[in-house]
């Protein structure tokens, strides 16, 4: 299994909600991520967990709040967004910290209201 | 500052050519790595290839090759006999071996390969 799966594929919340996304990867990676894809522009990361401790955190706003529960999971807790925060957010995982590739799943397009 | 180009506009390519696209990087690490992605309309970022600043040969990955020219600065990706599959954006990415897994990325090359 050398798959990244990210659900929802597809989200519309409004600025008063509160919905979490969801990163699955079943591949043994100590480490994964967060990234911020506005359209045509290059991934930004946000987050990195290794070990499942919070490595980085890329000056991201408190209204996203990152939960790693266990080596395979990661999630991305959404809360009073705004509408500019509307964007493909991509998860990836790497074997370890150190380790150079990616692996990236199909993201979640999401937009605020 | 920018840490890695890419200029190109988007390109047209005829089906079963080769196409080249142009990267180039800015580090003053010694020990770092290079990456071209592939992200079709679906959204999934794919990884193609990688090139580390010690490798001597350049990297081959099936119809996928990375020109390194260090002294330059420069990973071009080559894409040879190129399918219908190909069109898609194309990223550049960095990694600097600093201890912090950040990847850099390029503001991509869309192409479209055209039958």
């Amino acid at each position: 299994d050398t798959e990244v799966t990210q659900t929802p594929k597809h989200l519309v919340m409004g600025m008063t909600n509160k919905k979490s996304l969801k990163c699955e990867q079943h591949m043994g990676h100590r480490a994964m991520y967060w990234y911020k894809q506005k359209a045509k522009k290059p991934p930004e990361l946000m987050f990195v967990y290794s070990y499942e401790k919070l490595s980085i955190n890329e000056s991201v706003p408190s209204r996203f709040s990152p939960e790693c529960p266990n080596s395979s999971l990661l999630n991305l807790h959404l809360h009073a967004l705004q509408p500019e925060d509307s964007a493909l957010y991509l998860c990836a995982s790497s074997q370890d910290p150190g380790s150079e590739k990616l692996f990236f799943g199909s993201g979640t397009q999401l937009s605020v209201l | 500052a920018q840490k890695i180009t890419q200029t190109q506009p988007g390109m047209f390519v005829q089906e079963k050519e080769a196409v080249t696209l142009d990267c180039t990087y800015d580090t003053s690490d010694q020990s770092y790595g290079l990456f071209w992605y592939k992200q079709p309309s679906s959204g999934e970022m794919i990884f193609l290839i990688y090139q580390g600043s010690y490798d001597e040969q350049n990297a081959t990955e099936g119809r996928y090759s990375l020109n390194f020219q260090k002294a330059r600065k420069s990973a071009n990706l080559v894409i040879s006999a190129s399918q219908l599959g190909d069109s898609a954006m194309y990223f550049c990415a960095m990694n600097e071996h600093d201890g912090n897994n950040r990847l850099a990325f390029g503001k991509g090359n869309q192409v479209v390969v055209i039958p």
